[in-house]
């Protein structure tokens, strides 16, 4: 099956500064990919659809200035979350996918904010 | 709105006995629903679709339209069975997902 790859795989930052997390699919180009959020032994929750050459789509009470996400080639999203705070530790996931109904999900990356 | 419930959050058997991890689905239209699983510290992969009607590792599930429910069901558990479980719900085009909570299954020897 195709490959998604995250990186990093895990981030330690200080309150108030902002990360970045890369999102590519490594052997098929995807037009959308899709971020979610995984809290410790809860589900993977969606937040946002990225759209290759436009602006994302957030699910509702997502906060669109503090998760920016770009997707600027067929390969590549990445969600930057914006003056990070302790709340916003969790385990982020992206998934892409080059065919319908047929998603494939990155390893994820732990973000520790502290 | 679409929405997916996982009541067990934690199913324990013992190797050998039949598993059945449930899933009950919110849905207007005609819905697609699909296992994943996570195995220890793997990422989330597809354990079967309800649109192949296949059979993976065992399991099967079958889309109870009257009672809203697609349940993963296994005659016989392993121990390698043991995971992390999620039923999914997928829209836009199949490739986003809703998912359930979850429930992690664990298989004793």
């Amino acid at each position: 099956g195709a490959v998604v790859s995250q990186h990093p795989s895990r981030v330690i930052c200080k309150s108030g500064t902002s990360v970045k997390i890369e999102c590519r699919s490594l052997d098929f180009q995807a037009t959308t990919m899709f971020w979610y959020r995984q809290f410790p032994k809860q589900s993977l929750m969606l937040m946002a659809t990225s759209n290759e050459g436009s602006k994302a789509t957030y699910e509702q009470g997502v906060e669109k200035d503090k998760f920016l996400i770009n997707h600027a080639s067929l390969t590549l999203s990445t969600l930057t979350v914006t003056s990070a705070h302790p709340e916003d530790s969790s385990f982020y996931i992206c998934s892409a996918s080059s065919l319908p109904a047929e998603a494939f999900f990155g390893q994820g990356t732990r973000l520790t904010v502290v | 709105a679409q929405r997916v419930t996982q009541p067990e959050k934690l199913l324990s058997v013992f190797k050998g006995a039949p598993v059945e991890l449930k899933c009950n689905y919110s849905y207007s239209g005609s819905p697609e629903l699909f296992w994943y699983v996570q195995y220890s510290r793997q990422r989330l992969q597809l354990l079967l679709r309800h649109i192949s009607r296949e059979s993976i590792k065992g399991f099967t599930a079958d889309l109870n339209k009257g009672e809203t429910s697609f349940h993963l069901k296994k005659p016989f558990a392993q121990e390698e069975d043991s995971a992390m479980y999620y039923c999914a719900l997928p829209v836009y085009n199949f490739n986003k997902f809703y998912f359930g909570s979850g429930t992690k299954l664990n298989v004793k020897p």
